[in-house]
């Protein structure tokens, strides 16, 4: 099956830009989607598809994607986004209709 | 209001067996594909299977091929996961999700808050 790339952790001081990154071969044919997950509670989707937000996500957070690599990007971190952040996206090996997740990214906002 | 509400959850001996259930409110369930995700304690997210609409297609994870299925009763707007021959490495938060595809990706919009199933003796 395939595989996702993320960075374990990531930080960032309060009010600056971040950019989490994931990277994998099934992104070549198919957009990531992005999920934030804070402790003891279940993941909320915050990106899809090219670059879109489902209502009630700040539109801080965007998405984009090049190649191999897909990006979720926050501009003007706040404190309440410091929380485990997953990519995923649709399975391109044989198992086709299968998901994939990458293995996440802690935020830290100083 | 969405909710997805997981149930079936709980401590069970290697080898053995345990029924998962999820009961979906607030949106057209018979429309949704469905999926099964899960965590293990400190661990990331992993998929564990998926299914259609009208449960004619189930995809599922190498690791729990031949002994997890899925299935779902559209009349009793419910997913289900039936696990058998329980490892120790299936220890883990089970969330139920909906799954949908358009435009080039593919994405759970809506998630339970997860049942711990830990298998040990």
């Amino acid at each position: 099956s395939s595989e996702l790339t993320q960075d374990p952790a990531v930080s960032v001081a309060l009010g600056q830009t971040v950019r989490i990154t994931c990277q994998g071969d099934s992104l070549r044919s198919y957009y990531a989607s992005w999920y934030q997950q804070k402790p003891g509670q279940a993941p909320v989707l915050v990106i899809y598809g090219k670059n879109n937000r489902p209502s009630g996500i700040p539109d801080r957070f965007s998405g984009s994607s090049s190649g191999n690599t897909a990006s979720l990007t926050i501009t003007g971190a706040q404190a309440e986004d410091e929380a485990d952040y997953y990519c995923n996206s649709r399975d391109s090996s044989g198992n086709h209709l299968g998901v994939v997740f990458g293995g996440g990214t802690k935020l830290t906002v100083l | 209001e969405v909710q997805l509400v997981e149930s079936g959850g709980g401590l069970v001996q290697p080898g053995g067996s345990l029924r998962l259930s999820c009961a979906a409110s607030g949106f057209t369930f018979s429309s949704y594909w469905m999926s099964w995700v899960r965590q293990a304690p400190g661990k990331g997210l992993e998929w564990v299977a998926n299914i259609k609409q009208d449960g004619s297609e189930k995809y599922y994870v190498d690791s729990v091929k031949g002994r997890f299925t899925i299935s779902r009763d559209n009349a009793k707007n419910s997913l289900y996961l039936q696990m058998n021959s329980l490892r120790a490495e299936d220890t883990a938060v089970y969330y139920c999700a909906s799954y949908r595809c358009s435009g080039g990706s593919c994405y759970s919009d809506y998630w339970g808050q997860g049942t711990l199933v830990t298998v040990s003796s």
